[in-house]
């Protein structure tokens, strides 16, 4: 069956611009979360939803990113002001629910390069 | 500190080797414990899910020291496709959030 998807799958865009990526989880999948992967930082947490709430903000490295989920589906992670340490591979992943024993399937991320 | 530490290596070992990668957590109240996989430019996949009794999956095996907070993932028999990051993650508490470490590096050569 289709796996996560995200889009696009690489953006670039000069500094101060803002930036939408988009990601669609497995269908049925209700826990959708959103990692980053930089050099030299390794991967790590931004933000997750259950449904469409987000209970765990605290990944999310400034006030420049927000993210919303709509219908349980679909996420968009926004990034207003881009800086060029916002440079990374954004990763999207859903499970079934929001349970340690739920794999996360990831996508294929999607690459920002900031100018 | 970061809260998952592994060795970055790279590993670079022959084909048929064994090699084992280790992994330390300093949060004790980590609760799940896995080792993703990924390759260049690719995103993560599950490797396998580490528990306490250690877990073998054919050629892999995971083992959990809660006492001393460290993981281990022994590969057996090392084929060119074992060549990957491989990433200890860690899951705090029931939050569902990964937390990863750096990933060590593994480059299998004929």
């Amino acid at each position: 069956g289709a796996g996560v998807s995200q889009s696009p799958s690489n953006k670039v865009t000069e500094k101060g611009k803002d930036v939408e990526l988009r990601c669609d989880p497995i269908s049925g999948h209700t826990a959708l979360y959103w990692y980053r992967q930089s050099l030299g930082q390794g991967l790590e947490f931004l933000i997750y939803f259950q449904g469409n709430s987000a209970p765990d903000k605290s990944g999310l490295p400034s006030d420049r990113f927000s993210a919303e989920r709509t219908g349980g589906s679909v996420s968009t992670l926004t990034i207003q002001r881009t800086q060029q340490e916002d440079s990374a591979v954004y990763l999207c992943a859903s499970s079934l629910r929001q349970l340690d024993t739920d794999t996360q399937y990831f996508g294929p991320g999607t690459r920002l390069t900031v100018l | 500190r970061k809260e998952v530490e592994q060795d970055p290596g790279p590993f670079n070992v022959p084909e048929g080797a064994t090699v084992a990668f280790n992994c330390t957590y300093s949060n004790s109240a980590s609760q799940s414990f896995f080792w993703y996989r990924q390759d260049c430019r690719k995103e993560p996949k599950l490797l396998m899910s580490v528990y306490s009794s250690g877990n073998e999956d054919g050629r892999f095996t995971a083992q959990l020291n809660r006492a001393s907070q460290y993981i281990s993932l022994l590969i057996r028999d090392s084929k060119l496709s074992d060549s990957a990051t491989y990433l200890c993650v860690v899951i705090r508490g029931n939050t569902g959030k990964l937390i990863f470490g750096q990933g060590t590096t593994l480059q299998v050569k004929p």
